[in-house]
């Protein structure tokens, strides 16, 4: 079965320096890997998308994710926070056992907190 | 393109009432998906709906949960007789279930508290 573990429940920074957002994945084949991020009683947006094509990952507001198989890897970074950049964020795997359609794994979430 | 719909956005109930939480798929999305989220945990996939085809009820709880997706109108999530247990946000996503388009859209969930 597919999982993920996300390393830090809970990451302060201040603005303007580095994010880094931990998580390891465990899968039996080539995962499909994302990032979603959760504002306060709001619903998920996806930050970024891992399908097997480039490891590097780009994605909205200045967010990039490395794939690293050997590490079974998918850490967050962003070079510079914003205070709007707080929020919970979810690392999940996707479980292909459903043809055509995906069934998401979760991680617990980490709470990113932005120091002014 | 109005974007995965949820509704109510909160609802309380009683212990022993019934819940029914509603979602409408993006526009074009045939596969919808619900999700719990406990407090301060992760989403857990709860089904996976097609058109009047339950595919996937492996994260659903056994007894008083039910969902359904019909040809016409919204998927329901249907919770009777509710226990404080059932207190969570409950999130529906859609997807085109192509293969090739993984991303899930998510609502804005539906806060259910029991009291």
């Amino acid at each position: 079965a597919q999982s993920v573990t996300q390393l830090d429940s809970h990451v302060s920074v201040s603005e303007g320096t580095p994010v880094l957002l931990r998580c390891n994945y465990s899968s039996s084949y080539s995962p499909s890997l994302f990032w979603y991020v959760q504002h306060p009683n709001k619903g998920l947006q996806l930050l970024l998308k891992y399908t097997s094509a480039a490891t590097l990952v780009k994605g909205i507001n200045g967010f990039e994710a490395e794939f690293k198989k050997s590490e079974t890897s998918f850490h967050l970074t962003k070079p510079s926070a914003h205070m709007s950049d707080a929020a919970e964020y979810f690392c999940v795997v996707s479980d292909q056992r459903i043809q055509g359609a995906q069934k998401l794994v979760f991680g617990q979430g980490t709470r990113l907190t932005i120091n002014p | 393109n109005a974007g995965v719909m949820q509704n109510p956005r909160h609802l309380v109930r009683r212990r022993g009432q019934e819940a029914r939480l509603r979602c409408s798929p993006m526009k074009g999305h045939s596969h919808v998906y619900w999700y719990r989220q406990l407090p301060e945990e992760g989403l857990k996939f709860m089904v996976y709906l097609q058109k009047e085809n339950i595919i996937d009820e492996s994260g659903m709880p056994k007894e008083r949960f039910s969902a359904e997706f019909p040809k016409e109108g919204p998927s329901i999530l249907r919770i009777q007789q509710v226990v404080r247990g059932d207190s969570a946000a409950y999130f529906c996503a859609s997807s085109t279930g192509l293969a090739v388009t993984y991303e899930q859209y998510f609502g804005p969930g539906t806060r259910l508290t029991v009291t």
